[in-house]
């Protein structure tokens, strides 16, 4: 067990619906990141945040944001979705944004898109 | 942009070395790091080498880094059945992100 929860695990939705995952960092991390992984495309980078602030963005769509709120929880919010938005998303924390020890990476929220 | 590269697929057979391959393009790397993902699970930190470093040795685990080719390896002697999982190079850039390789599946045959 990481110390890094994500909710829902899994879920169903259909095309053109909103959908939030959510994601709670270990304790003590200030840092907060989101990838996407599905099967044509690896691991890919959303977005970082380091307490509360966006500290850097990859290849994000325009339909997806993330927020990371005071307490250091963070959500990904997808909307518009489309079919090949289905992939597994990755929340991940560490104490600093550059940390060069540890990123914990939760186990993960299954995103299937109908 | 930044980008890491890795071999999709390795078969080995249990108690040979696997030697799983990535190259990156970032000059201004700090951290190198492999991870770990087994079916159904996150991502799980094995090791990790700093960019000044050539080599780093964990158990059964050896890591090289060739800085000017820009290339890092992971070996694992006595390759088990259990270490079959799919293995992800990592870059921590100059600029502040972590990017991942697409991973490597590792198959032990027995």
């Amino acid at each position: 067990d990481s110390g890094v929860t994500q909710t829902p695990k899994h879920l169903i939705t259909a095309t053109g619906q909103r959908v939030t995952l959510r994601c709670s960092p270990r304790s003590g991390d200030l840092s907060v990141y989101w990838y996407q992984q599905s099967l044509d495309q690896g691991l890919q980078f959303l977005i970082q945040y380091y307490n509360g602030e966006e500290r850097a963005k990859g290849n994000i769509l325009e339909r997806f944001s993330a927020q990371q709120f005071p307490d250091l929880h963070s959500e990904l919010n997808l909307s518009s979705l489309e079919l090949g938005d289905s992939a597994l998303y990755f929340c991940a924390s560490s104490v600093a944004p550059i940390s060069g020890n540890t990123i914990y990476f939760g186990e993960g929220s299954w995103l299937t898109v109908v | 942009g930044e980008d890491v590269e890795q071999s999709l697929f390795l078969s080995v057979r249990e108690g040979d070395s696997s030697v799983i391959n990535c190259t990156y393009t970032d000059s201004s790397s700090t951290y190198l790091y492999w991870y770990k993902q087994e079916p159904g699970a996150g991502l799980q930190l094995l090791t990790y080498i700093f960019s000044n470093m050539d080599m780093k040795q964990d158990q059964r685990l050896t890591v090289l880094l060739n800085k000017k080719d820009k290339h890092l390896s992971l070996r694992i002697a006595d390759t088990q059945t259990g270490d079959s999982a799919i293995y992800f190079c990592a870059d921590l850039t100059g600029g502040f992100k972590t990017i991942f390789g697409a991973g490597t599946r590792l198959f032990v045959k027995a």
